[in-house]
């Protein structure tokens, strides 16, 4: 069974600093992988994508990638009340299926 | 106008009720998914459809049953509800495969069985 794990958290930190989630993969032959963002009652909405290995910024959103330690992580910089939300890690499986495996979630909570 | 629909968008139904969710978009993609999402667990997977002639069982196909009625249109039936059906479930969409096909979500229906 392919997996994907992140901390449910929730994860607090003050207005102003650095939100730091993680999540780590089972796939080796993974390829793909995707941050999306939950509001609690609403759909999942994609925030960044990233398919090499190393560093992707957007904004105040930064993704990372280490393929050979199965590890993705997201920075968000100057983290704001609103960025409070579930974010949710995905994974493109390997082969013909291009299901994405998501992960649990962690709750991120931005104290004001 | 919102790219993916749905509807309803809450239902609160009895057990052993037949049940349609409906998934529309405009999006032209050829690639539609159904998912449920329960607190506390990820997105499962339950069906999902590569064009109108494909139909794919995902992990969690037990109880349900699906119809491609269209490029656009992809339908989510329960045949007979039951109360551990509970929970939010959403419609995706996806171009045609590759390293970037992303998914995106419709806005989800809430059901409740009783």
């Amino acid at each position: 069974q392919k997996e994907v794990e992140q901390n449910s958290g929730p994860l607090s930190v003050p207005e102003g600093a650095i939100a730091s989630l993680n999540c780590t993969y089972s796939d080796r032959g993974s390829q793909s992988f995707f941050w999306y963002r939950q509001y609690s009652g609403k759909s999942p909405e994609l925030i960044m994508s990233i398919y090499s290995n190393g560093d992707k910024e957007d904004g105040r959103f930064t993704a990372q990638l280490n393929k050979a330690s199965q590890y993705v992580s997201l920075l968000i910089r100057d983290s704001q009340p609103s960025d409070s939300a579930t974010y949710l890690c995905a994974v493109r499986e390997s082969g013909a299926t291009n299901k994405l495996i998501f992960g649990t979630g962690t709750l991120l909570a931005v104290q004001p | 106008d919102a790219d993916v629909t749905q509807t309803p968008r809450n239902r609160i139904t009895k057990t052993g009720k037949r049940i349609m969710l409906e998934c529309s978009q405009t999006k032209g993609h050829d690639r539609m998914y159904w998912y449920r999402q329960d607190p506390g667990l990820g997105l499962q997977l339950i069906y999902y459809s590569f064009d109108v002639k494909d139909i794919n069982k995902g992990e969690i196909s037990d109880g349900y049953s699906v119809s491609r009625q269209a490029q656009a249109k992809f339908s989510l039936s329960l045949e007979s509800a039951i109360p551990n059906q509970t929970a939010l479930y959403f419609c995706a969409t996806s171009d045609s495969g590759g390293q970037t096909d992303t998914q995106y979500f419709g806005p989800g229906t809430r059901l409740t069985v009783l």
